[in-house]
């Protein structure tokens, strides 16, 4: 049972134009939602993070759109640049009630970007 | 400079052979993850800790053991039984009691000979 789907495996862009990366989850006790993005044998990197209080966050060149009622939420990149080719992972946490407050993290599948100069 | 460091980069694992995998973590996090990545299937967690002495099977435990002595290291061991071990294995840490991002390690390519 995958609690956390990217339906989109790859995405391209043209430089300068807005990337859009969704991702869809399933369990609504996850309370804070992150975007990683990915390079071959490398660990992820951060790029944001938004809590479930909230329904946007921005971050430069990053916004993450949260909607809670759908149960979904998107990364939007503008404009894209050819350095922001990697793969990205959206990642959904909530706290484990079978512990004493661990948050849990249940990743996507990823979804791989590449823009194009 | 805090950060995790995995060690080895690269491991490879003969027939009926268990391997460790090294983490440590210089954050002061409490909570430490291992994860698995697989081509196409993203990041599957495997066993997590929140404090010393504690930890808890992820989606994917079958044929990993994990120990957490020190708040600071986190290794996970591959068996023997884990009949599918190659793939890239990754640790991660964060704070416990708040919400906030994973921060990872470089990652340890595990193969089979």
């Amino acid at each position: 049972d995958q609690q956390v789907k990217q339906n989109s495996p790859s995405l391209s862009v043209q430089e300068g134009r807005i990337s859009i990366l969704n991702c869809d989850y399933t369990n609504s006790m996850f309370d804070y939602f992150l975007w990683y993005k990915k390079y071959p044998a490398e660990g992820p990197t951060f790029l944001i993070s938004i809590s479930s209080i909230k329904d946007k966050n921005e971050d430069g060149r990053f916004t993450v759109f949260l909607n809670k009622s759908a149960k979904h939420l998107s990364l939007h990149i503008v404009p894209s640049q050819p350095g922001d080719s990697a793969v990205y992972f959206c990642a959904a946490s909530g706290k484990d009630r079978t512990t004493s407050g661990t948050y849990k993290y249940i990743f996507g599948t990823g979804t791989r970007l590449k823009v194009l100069a | 400079d805090g950060g995790i460091t995995q060690s080895p980069k690269y491991l490879f694992r003969k027939e009926g052979q268990n391997v460790t995998l090294s983490c440590e973590q210089n954050l002061n996090h409490d909570a430490m993850y291992w994860y698995r990545q697989d081509p196409g299937q993203g990041l599957r967690l495997i066993y997590y800790s929140q404090i010393v002495n504690d930890f808890q099977k992820g989606d994917i435990a079958e044929g990993y053991s994990v120990s957490r002595e020190k708040k600071e290291s986190f290794p996970l061991t591959v068996t023997s039984a884990q009949k599918n071990p190659t793939a890239f294995y990754l640790c991660a840490s964060s704070i416990r009691v708040v919400a906030g991002p994973l921060d990872f390690g470089a990652g340890t390519r595990l193969s089979v000979l």
